[in-house]
């Protein structure tokens, strides 16, 4: 099973300011990978897929990066609105054996 | 536009089974495969397992491999999830989501959720 691990577990940061979070697989999902965006009581919300491509409605401040086994997802400046849960997901097995990672807490600071 | 209709909240006792149900409309039911994904309180996301809508094709995560089964109805264009023995552990949020194109034979992200059901195990 591919394990994926999110960094940092928490991230505090200021509205305006940029946040960088980190993702890494076990071993290489080329780049099959997605962001999601969970808040609470909400189900998640696709942000990112293929590593770096936005999903339908997703603002430009929202960037992703990576291949292989290392990942970003980079926030530009941070709106009051992007507080929330984050969750990486490699989908590179067929049949489908999808894994994510454990999150990470975006936090106002 | 897609939508994916869930069955409401369940309460059930340990070493019970429950079903839960998910409705597609706004595109091809038989086209997609459809992925469980469960979130326990305050904790992440977890994948059950994948049906194809439109062969009946699963895959599940091991760690349920024996306690779970997906099913489709194409009729109604309904997936459902049913869950047996039930523990404590298994109060979660349950959601559906719409899965890949079948025609592309690859995984895919889940641009389309159900809004969740919350079964609660509790003797």
């Amino acid at each position: 099973e591919i394990v994926m691990t999110q960094s940092p577990a928490t991230l505090s940061v200021s509205p305006g300011e940029r946040a960088t979070l980190s993702c890494r697989a076990s071993q290489s999902v080329s780049s099959n990978l997605a962001w999601y965006q969970q808040k609470p009581g909400q189900a998640p919300r696709l942000l990112i897929y293929g590593a770096s491509t936005r999903a339908t409605g997703i603002p430009a401040r929202f960037s992703g990066s990576g291949s292989g086994t290392e990942f970003t997802l980079t926030i530009s400046s941070l709106q009051s609105e992007d507080f929330a849960v984050y969750y990486c997901q490699q989908y590179n097995n067929w049949p489908p054996t999808y894994t994510f990672g454990q999150g990470t807490k975006l936090e106002i600071k | 536009q897609v939508q994916l209709v869930q069955s409401g909240a369940e309460v059930k006792k340990p070493g019970a089974s429950v079903k839960v149900s998910c409705k597609a409309s706004g595109y091809t039911f038989t086209s997609y495969g459809i992925s469980w994904v469960r979130q326990a309180p305050g904790q992440g996301l977890e994948w059950m397992g994948w049906i194809s809508a439109y062969n009946g094709n699963t895959n599940y995560a091991q760690k349920l491999q024996g306690r779970v089964t997906m099913t489709t109805d194409t009729s109604t264009s309904t997936a459902y999830m049913e869950l047996r023995s039930l523990r404590s552990d298994d109060t979660a949020v349950y959601y559906c989501a719409r899965d890949g194109d079948l025609i592309l034979v690859a995984a895919s992200p889940f641009q389309h959720w159900g809004q969740g059901t919350l079964v609660t195990v509790s003797s």
